[in-house]
């Protein structure tokens, strides 16, 4: 099993909305990671995960919030979003936060719409 | 530091015709150089990798690409053009952060035409 499966595929919220994106792995993988990318451009990184730890955030701001209840599953929670935060939120894992030339396997996206 | 740079952000070929995205990268140490594709509304695949084994890499879909040290490139290339590649592609590089991570190109989309 070499998937990433993302829930949900689309979500449309308002600025006061609570809502939060589901990310599974079960290829035993110790690395996730969530994307954020805009229309016609490159994803960009938001946090990495290592060993179920927070290791890296890109400056992102509080409205995003990450959590990894265990080595299998990534959440983002999203509390007050602009506009502007509309985009595809990409997730995705590698096999070892430490191997320099792992492959990273993404899932489909969440297309998430603020209103 | 390590980055990438896409040359063209869209290329156009006929289908049949050879296909060649272009990608230089700038790193202070031997990199890990990758190609991922993009069909649209989804997430990124992996085409291929280097690694510092062979030079020539070959990878899924017929698609290849060279690691040339001289030039600093890794271009991506397939000898025929098929519909189904009409994507975006990028090209990335890993930078150790003591968490290694990826630094995407700006990517490039390539059309097919018939």
């Amino acid at each position: 099993d070499t998937e990433v499966t993302q829930t949900p595929k689309h979500l449309v919220m308002g600025m006061t909305n609570k809502k939060s994106l589901k990310c599974e792995q079960h290829m035993g993988h110790r690395a996730m990671y969530w994307y954020k990318q805009k229309a016609k451009k490159p994803p960009e990184l938001m946090f990495v995960y290592s060993y179920e730890k927070l290791s890296i955030n890109e400056s992102v701001p509080s409205r995003f919030s990450p959590e990894c209840p265990n080595s299998s599953l990534l959440n983002l929670h999203l509390h007050a979003l602009q506009p502007e935060d509309s985009a595809l939120y990409l997730c995705a894992s590698s096999p070892n936060p430490r191997g320099g030339g792992e492959t990273q396997y993404f899932g489909p996206g969440t297309r998430l719409l603020v209103l | 530091a390590q980055s990438v740079t896409q040359l063209g952000s869209h290329v156009s070929v006929s289908e049949g015709a050879l296909v060649l995205l272009r990608c230089n990268y700038s790193s202070s140490v031997p990199p890990y150089l990758f190609w991922y594709v993009q069909y649209p509304n989804q997430g990124l695949q992996l085409l291929l990798k280097y690694t510092s084994a062979a030079t020539l890499v070959k990878g899924i879909n017929g698609f290849e690409a060279e690691f040339k040290k001289s030039e600093t490139s890794f271009h991506l290339t397939k000898p025929s053009a098929h519909m189904s590649d009409a994507a975006e592609y990028f090209c990335a590089v890993i930078k150790n952060s003591g968490t290694y991570k990826y630094i995407f190109g700006t990517g490039t989309r390539l059309k097919v035409l018939a």
